[in-house]
């Protein structure tokens, strides 16, 4: 099957640093990638779009300055937390799918970010 | 009106029993349909994908889909303990995904 992995599986950083997470397609060409913010209890969040070698999708509410994507190859995407505050603290997951219509999207385990 | 509403439930049934997820959607032009298993802390987990109207059979999993009712649905027959989760119903418009709040399963030993 597909598999998605994610690095770093948790992080903890204090307060103002940056915090860059990978997503990884193993086994399959990733056009697009999702990545998702989940609080504890609620439901997933989608907080952008992207498709390999053009910029991000982001959705309304979501500071792109903040959270920068880059997905520069169609096995890679990286989401970087910049200044990050406590309120960042969250469970980052990325989602991958291939170019075939209809594709499923498969989960990466996700990154649980602490920030002190 | 939400692209995807499902029951949030919680859902309890006993072991071995039948479990039914049900989710609605309201884009007409999906046409990939797709149930994924969260358990607690983790990330989700694709179980089925369904795009054609009628039933579709894995294991001890069923998903059902109705185009025209705009309804699709997930039966897990002999719930086990280990089927205690958080199930998601996603809907495949293009190249989005939706997905519903999700229904939070305990199955009862």
């Amino acid at each position: 099957g597909a598999v998605v992995s994610q690095h770093p599986s948790w992080v903890i950083c204090k307060s103002g640093t940056s915090v860059k997470i990978e997503c990884r397609s193993l086994d399959f060409q990733a056009t697009t990638m999702f990545w998702y913010r989940q609080f504890p209890k609620q439901s997933l969040m989608l907080m952008a779009t992207s498709n390999e070698g053009s910029k991000a999708t982001y959705e309304q509410g979501v500071e792109k300055d903040k959270f920068l994507i880059n997905h520069a190859s169609l096995t890679l995407s990286t989401l970087t937390v910049t200044s990050a505050h406590p309120e960042d603290s969250s469970f980052y997951i990325c989602s991958a799918k291939g170019s075939l219509a209809g594709a499923p999207g498969y989960f990466g385990p996700g990154t649980r970010l602490t920030v002190l | 009106q939400k692209e995807v509403e499902q029951n949030s439930g919680p859902l309890s049934v006993p072991e071995g029993a039948i479990a039914s997820l049900n989710c609605t959607y309201s884009d007409r032009v999906s046409q990939s349909f797709f149930w994924y298993r969260q358990y607690s802390g983790k990330s989700p987990e694709l179980i089925m994908s369904i795009y054609s109207n009628g039933d579709k059979e894995d294991g001890r999993f069923t998903a059902q889909l109705n185009k025209a009712s705009q309804y699709v649905s997930l039966l897990i027959r002999d719930s086990q303990p280990s089927d205690s989760a958080t199930y998601l119903c996603a809907v495949n418009p293009g190249n989005q995904f939706y997905f519903g709040t999700g229904t939070s399963l305990t199955v009862i030993p």
